[in-house]
């Protein structure tokens, strides 16, 4: 069945660092939702990309889809404490999000 | 406007029991789905309605069965319960039905803990 993997599983970094984190299906996505989740909340919608190598920026958040929509990356600049918590990515085809980025920012 | 509202938001069953999730949609919205986030994973699709019928079902066993009412409110009834069925149970609500388009806006979740 169809599968959304996201890497890296967890990741941790220094207050002021860069992270991203990277969402790839096995097969091809018609669009692709971020969600955060915060330690003990529910998922909070981020973003939906629809192009092909579509790019979309939310002040410190830059989002990207891939040119095969197979494949999308969340990267934020200089991180912040308040940026804790699970990144998920989300093909809209079967409903299935990918296995999540679990992103903790020490201080 | 109320954003998702689900109920209860803990609850604690033991093997063999039922149980009944409720779950309100955003004012306006005709679709509700269910999922269900085991600790440390990733929500797992289980249901989706929109207009009062199911249109999409994800792999989980017919324990599991929902339904949506007129005012496209939902509940969510798992039967036999197991031990492996205690999670977060997460509704969502999106404004109209299409696989393409959609954004969804989650409830809280009831948290279930089946002893």
């Amino acid at each position: 069945g169809q599968q959304v993997m996201q890497i890296p599983q967890y990741q941790h970094v220094q207050e002021g660092e860069d992270f991203t984190t990277y969402c790839n299906s096995s097969t091809t996505l018609s669009n692709i939702q971020w969600y955060k989740q915060r330690p003990g909340g529910h998922p909070v919608f981020l973003i939906q990309l629809v192009k092909s190598g579509e790019v979309k920026k939310q002040k410190r958040l830059t989002f990207q889809f891939g040119e095969a929509k197979k494949n999308s990356s969340l990267h934020i600049t200089a991180t912040q404490t308040t940026d804790v918590g699970t990144y998920f990515c989300w093909g809209t085809y079967k409903y299935i999000f990918g296995t999540g980025t679990r992103l903790k920012v020490l201080a | 406007d109320a954003g998702v509202t689900q109920s209860p938001t803990h609850l604690i069953k033991t093997r063999g029991q039922h149980v009944t999730l409720r779950c309100s949609p955003i004012s306006g919205h005709k679709s509700v789905s269910w999922y269900q986030q085991v600790l440390g994973q990733g929500p797992q699709f289980i249901f989706q309605y929109y207009e009062k019928e199911e249109r999409g079902r994800g792999n989980f066993p017919d324990r599991f069965s929902a339904r949506q009412f007129p005012n496209y409110s939902s509940e969510l009834n798992v039967n036999a319960l197991l031990l492996g069925d205690s999670a977060l149970y997460l509704c969502a609500s999106s404004f109209r039905y299409r696989e393409m388009i959609e954004t969804q806006y989650f409830g809280p979740g009831t948290r279930l803990l089946v002893l």
